[in-house]
């Protein structure tokens, strides 16, 4: 059984604050990455992948991959109340499929 | 935003009929997903199709049937529905080549009560 782990939630940032999700994931195999936000009652949006190891930026959004430590995060910075959301970590698997972590829902506090 | 619809958007009925809900794409995408979402489970795929006629299981694909007849459209049936299949259905979507063959976008599901 392949398992994705996310932090526990429901995580809590005040407006302008750094969020960190973070995600760990068992089968080393998966060779990319991806997070989705998913806001309530709507589907998931892809908001970032990443393939190597090290840091992707993008806007306000950092992913950080370790493969040797099978660790994948997401910082979100300068944190806006419209990134309230669930976040889901999903590593890929074998055919073209991807395995979803449960979420962490976030709430940025105005 | 990708081009998928999904048809039904929200459906309610009874344990023992028959139910098909519809995904259409027109990004000409080759793979196609079903996943079905739950509190405390996540997104868990039901079946997922790979070509016109060519589909395989996923996780949770006990009770579901699915159909590819054409690029465009994938079907999933639930022969006979039942209560522990009320839930929101999304389909997906991925190109399945290039630099990110793995990324999959997502429709705007399915909410389907079974009572």
């Amino acid at each position: 059984q392949k398992e994705v782990e996310q932090n526990s939630g429901p995580l809590s940032v005040p407006e302008g604050a750094i969020a960190s999700l973070n995600c760990t994931y068992s089968d080393r195999g998966s060779q990319s990455f991806f997070w989705y936000r998913q806001y309530s009652g709507k589907s998931p949006e892809l908001i970032m992948s990443i393939y190597s190891n090290g840091d992707k930026e993008d806007g306000r959004f950092t992913a950080q991959l370790n493969k040797a430590s099978q660790y994948v995060s997401l910082l979100i910075r300068d944190s806006q109340p419209s990134d309230s959301a669930t976040y889901l970590c999903a590593p890929s698997g074998s055919a073209r499929q991807l395995t979803f972590g449960s979420g962490t829902q976030l709430t940025v506090l105005p | 935003d990708a081009g998928i619809t999904q048809s039904p958007r929200h459906k309610v009925t009874e344990t023992g009929t028959p139910v098909t809900l519809r995904c259409h794409q027109t990004e000409n995408h080759r793979y196609m997903y079903w996943y079905r979402q739950d509190p405390g489970h996540g997104l868990r795929l039901i079946h997922y199709s790979y070509g016109v006629k060519d589909t395989d299981k996923g996780e949770v694909s006990d009770g579901y049937s699915v159909s590819r007849s054409k690029t465009e459209d994938f079907l999933l049936t639930l022969e006979s529905a039942t209560s522990s299949q009320t839930s929101v259905y999304f389909c997906a979507i991925s190109e399945g080549t290039g630099v990110d063959y793995n990324e999959q976008f997502f429709g705007p599901g399915t909410r389907l009560t079974v009572l």
